[in-house]
């Protein structure tokens, strides 16, 4: 089982719609959660983490946590054509001597279409 | 001012040769990363620093070995290199750090990549 799952998509919505992005994780012990966008050939940039359960809101992006299930969404209202990207969702994942890493999953590709 | 920087930004060269990417962070923080991104766009950790020292070593090929001369500086060399050494690498950067008493987190910052061809 992959340690941070995503549809790769692509995921398709028209302009001004709302895109719904998921992730599901494995270690249990992952506190702290993230959602990146990548352009192509770019670097990956971030737009939200969250670390409580429910939900965090900045601007059209809306993360969404609920651990007992292990799963992450971000939610962007008022889709762009200029948010065509790929999203990837990235967790802390704790391990030895108190240290954590950041993995990621293989990310969704999001088109929004005019 | 680049908070991530890494040289080179593009790389191509031939099968066997060895050659360094390095980098470097301006913004302070004590954990170094090295990222692999293939042609999937998977993104997989390959090594991690927290102030010069190793903490993460993900299953590598002993070919690629990490150096980290301060806490702002982390370089990748690549000996004998092959064609499935191909992809991009980023190098990141983090500071651990607590919020509200929910337990570490830690975002990274990345660099622009490496886009290694080998040929």
């Amino acid at each position: 089982q992959k340690e941070v799952e995503q549809n790769s998509g692509p995921l398709s919505v028209p302009e001004g719609a709302i895109a719904s992005l998921n992730c599901t994780y494995s270690d249990r012990g992952s506190q702290s959660f993230f959602w990146y966008r990548q352009y192509s050939g770019k670097s990956p940039e971030l737009i939200m983490f969250i670390y409580s359960n429910g939900d965090k809101e900045d601007g059209r992006f809306t993360a969404q946590l609920n651990k007992a299930s292990q799963y992450v969404s971000l939610l962007i209202r008022d889709s762009q054509p200029s948010d065509s990207a790929t999203y990837l969702c990235a967790v802390n994942s704790p391990f030895s001597g108190g240290y954590n890493k950041l993995i990621f999953g293989a990310g969704t590709r999001l088109a929004v279409h005019p | 001012d680049t908070a991530v920087s890494q040289t080179p930004k593009y790389l191509v060269t031939q099968m066997g040769n060895d050659k360094s990417i390095k980098c470097e962070q301006n913004l302070g923080h004590d954990t170094m990363y090295w990222y692999k991104q293939d042609s999937k766009k998977f993104l997989k950790i390959m090594f991690s620093y927290n102030n010069k020292e190793l903490i993460i070593n993900e299953t590598v090929p002993n070919r690629f070995s990490p150096k980290s001369p301060d806490k702002a500086h982390l370089n990748l060399h690549i000996n004998s290199l092959e064609l499935g050494d191909s992809a991009v690498y980023f190098c990141a950067s983090s500071q651990m750090r607590g919020l509200d008493g929910a337990g570490p987190y830690a975002e990274a910052f990345f660099g622009q990549g490496t886009r290694l061809t080998v040929v």
